[in-house]
């Protein structure tokens, strides 16, 4: 069936480097990934997200990058603060008749100030 | 509060007992979906409808789970027998679909549900 991996699980990084999350998908007609953060007891917000009709995304400090061939994306968070601390979703439509999405396991991300 | 909101927050029942619970989406999203997550993992899905219509159902969903979306507004998930293998934050998320692919989910803040 459809599934979406992630990698790596947890990550540490020291405050103010760059952090990078890779997630790969198998429904080659999957058109639409979006990224969410969640904190410790609280809901999934989106951060970002992409279509396939583009190869990058850049919202400040937060971009995705997308290579559709490869059928895999990328987070990337820049200038990494204690407050992105928060553990990271990757996500990718699935082309059913009705669009639902998939999510990855998540990743652990740990910004040491 | 103009998000997606769920109710009870938090819910412990003994096992072999009812449960519900209800979604309240964001007013103009006409789907609404149902997610079940565990400790270190993604959003399971679980069910989604759009309007009232439920479109689909997890396989790996047991026969004693149900929703309803009886007026295309709120939802209720419901749980016959529990288990304690039930135990998890059931997440509701809403969306509005559009005409142009698939469509951005904001969530709720969960139910959590211990199964004694």
């Amino acid at each position: 069936g459809e599934n979406v991996e992630q990698h790596p699980s947890t990550l540490s990084v020291q405050e103010g480097d760059s952090a990078v999350i890779k997630c790969t998908y198998s429904d080659s007609a999957s058109n639409y990934f979006p990224w969410y953060k969640q904190e410790l007891g609280k809901r999934p917000q989106l951060i970002i997200d992409i279509r396939s009709n583009v190869g990058e995304k850049k919202d400040q400090r937060i971009a995705v990058t997308l290579n559709k061939t490869a059928k895999h994306f990328s987070l990337h968070i820049t200038e990494t603060q204690p407050e992105d601390s928060a553990v990271y979703f990757c996500a990718a439509s699935i082309k059913t008749s009705y669009d639902k999405v998939i999510f990855g396991p998540g990743t652990s991300l740990s910004v040491i100030p | 509060d103009t998000g997606v909101s769920q109710n009870p927050r938090h819910k412990i029942t003994k096992r072999g007992q009812n449960v519900t619970f209800r979604c309240d989406p964001i007013s103009e999203h006409n789907r609404l979906y149902w997610y079940r997550q565990t400790l270190g993992q993604g959003p399971e899905f679980l069910t989604y409808f759009q309007n009232e219509a439920q479109l689909e159902k997890s396989r790996l969903l047991s026969d004693r789970f149900s929703a309803e979306r009886p007026k295309g507004s709120f939802s209720t998930l419901e749980i016959q027998r529990t288990e304690q293998g039930d135990s998890a934050m059931y997440l509701c998320a809403s969306s509005f679909r559009g005409t142009v692919g698939a469509d951005t989910q904001y969530f709720g803040p969960g139910t959590r549900l211990t199964v004694l």
